[in-house]
């Protein structure tokens, strides 16, 4: 039972243009929601996180906003750089714990 | 950045033999974890650690064993490793006060554990 979900396995995106990926989510109970960027052989780093009782939040080039009704969250990265090809993992922290949640995974590919 | 250090990097083992996998880390953080990756399957918890001998189960601790009896090495141990234990193998650091995961985890570079 996938409490995080990212149902789009990949994404391509021509270099300038804006990537969005999303996230949904099943259980009302978290109360941060992250991203994470992998890049081969490497481990996962933060990218960006959002409280639950926010529905935005922005940092350089990164958007991440939460739509708490539709249980939904979508990263925006503006403009898209070849550098961003990446696979971006969607978690979540459920309230009163200190482990993550994660989903699993889209592939971006930014083409220069 | 916080220092976390992962050994080995790589490793090969046949079936049925224990395999530990170690995690150190410089900056005394108190929450720690362990996750392997998986295509298909994203990052999934094995075991985490709040503290000196204090550890819980994850969503796949069936097969794994972990000890910390020092704040900054983690251990994990495939009691006896079968192939579906092949994987790759992250260690995590909760960055925030009290392990509060919002403030994101601080990753290790991976073991690529392959069980032949």
């Amino acid at each position: 039972d996938q409490q995080v979900k990212q149902n789009s396995p990949s994404l391509s995106v021509q270099e300038g243009r804006i990537s969005i990926l999303n996230c949904d989510y099943t259980n009302s109970m978290f109360d941060y929601f992250l991203w994470y960027k992998k890049y081969p052989a490497e481990g996962p780093t933060f990218l960006i996180s959002i409280s639950s009782i926010k529905d935005k939040n922005e940092d350089g080039r990164f958007t991440v906003f939460l739509n708490k009704s539709a249980k939904h969250l979508s990263l925006h990265i503006v403009p898209s750089q070849p550098g961003d090809s990446a696979v971006y993992f969607c978690a979540a922290s459920p309230r009163s714990q200190g482990n993550l949640i994660f989903g699993k995974g889209t592939k971006l590919s930014v083409k220069p | 950045d916080a220092g976390i250090t992962q050994s080995p990097r790589h490793k090969v083992t046949e079936t049925g033999t224990p395999v530990t996998l170690r995690c150190h880390q410089t900056e005394n953080h108190r929450y720690m974890y362990w996750y392997r990756q998986d295509p298909g399957h994203g990052l999934r918890l094995i075991h985490y650690s709040y503290g000196v001998k204090d550890t819980d189960k994850g969503e796949v601790s069936d097969g794994y064993s972990v000890s910390r009896s020092k704040t900054e090495d983690f251990l994990l141990t495939l009691e006896s490793a079968t192939s579906s234990q092949t994987s790759v193998y992250f260690c995590a650091i909760s960055v925030g006060p009290g392990g509060i995961s919002g403030y994101g985890y601080t990753f290790g570079s991976g073991t690529r554990l392959t069980v032949v």
